[in-house]
């Protein structure tokens, strides 16, 4: 149950895009399509943004997409936007009923 | 309004044991299967334990296994957590989570949980 791999940064200016990675294994990311992504502010819990790979709930802007491809997702932020800046987790089912976390994102809009 | 409430962490010592409760509100409880995730100061979110609708499965990290024990109560539309020798490496926020579509689609706020002597 190794925590799935994210760069600890990434940044950009508002307006631009930003994608956050997160790698795994045959085991977790790339053995199954349900890898979700949330997003965390400061002394607050976390908030659902994308599930299954690429859905979004309702209530989250279509700015935020994901997608996969073999062992690695990704998260991209499109439009970035002052209240966008957050910790981002991805999260990975990893068979036999386990799931692991990245080890989070920090994301800084310029 | 659809709500998680965390409860019953604190200050335990190196060995002890506290019950953490999560009251749930505003859907049906008992069609969830529901999940603990927990936070280290400073540190990212770590999957620790979940359970089925009817208390029939039960799955934890390995790093609880055999210490912790996952519970709930429909009627009471209650989860709970059984935290038993507990070490320092426990010391974190604990969230309850509510499983939908695969992920944790509500969580709620966190209750704290700090081993020490």
């Amino acid at each position: 149950q190794s925590a799935l791999t994210q760069p600890p940064s990434a940044s950009g200016s508002p307006g631009q895009s930003v994608t956050i990675s997160c790698t795994g294994t045959s085991s977790d990311v790339g053995g199954h399509n349900f890898v979700s992504w949330y997003q965390q502010h400061p002394g607050k819990a976390p908030k659902l943004m994308i599930y299954e790979v690429s859905k979004r709930p309702s209530g989250v802007p279509d700015r935020f997409s994901g997608s996969k491809s073999g062992n690695t997702a990704s998260l991209t932020v499109s439009g970035l936007q002052a209240e966008d800046e957050a910790d981002y987790y991805c999260n990975s089912y990893a068979g036999s009923n386990n799931w692991v976390f990245g080890g989070g994102t920090k994301l800084t809009v310029l | 309004e659809v709500q998680l409430v965390e409860s019953g962490g604190g200050l335990v010592q190196p060995g002890g044991s506290l019950r953490l409760s999560c009251a749930a509100s505003g859907f049906t409880f008992s069609n969830y299967w529901m999940t603990w995730v927990r936070q280290a100061p400073g540190k990212g979110l770590e999957w620790v334990a979940n359970i089925n609708r009817h208390e029939s499965e039960k799955y934890y990290v390995d790093s609880v296994r055999g210490r912790f024990t996952i519970s709930r109560d429909n009627a009471k539309n209650s989860l709970y957590l059984q935290m038993n020798s507990l070490r320092a490496e426990d010391t974190a926020v604990y969230y309850c989570a509510r499983h939908a579509a695969w992920a944790f689609d509500i969580w709620g706020q966190g209750t704290m949980v700090t081993v020490s002597s």
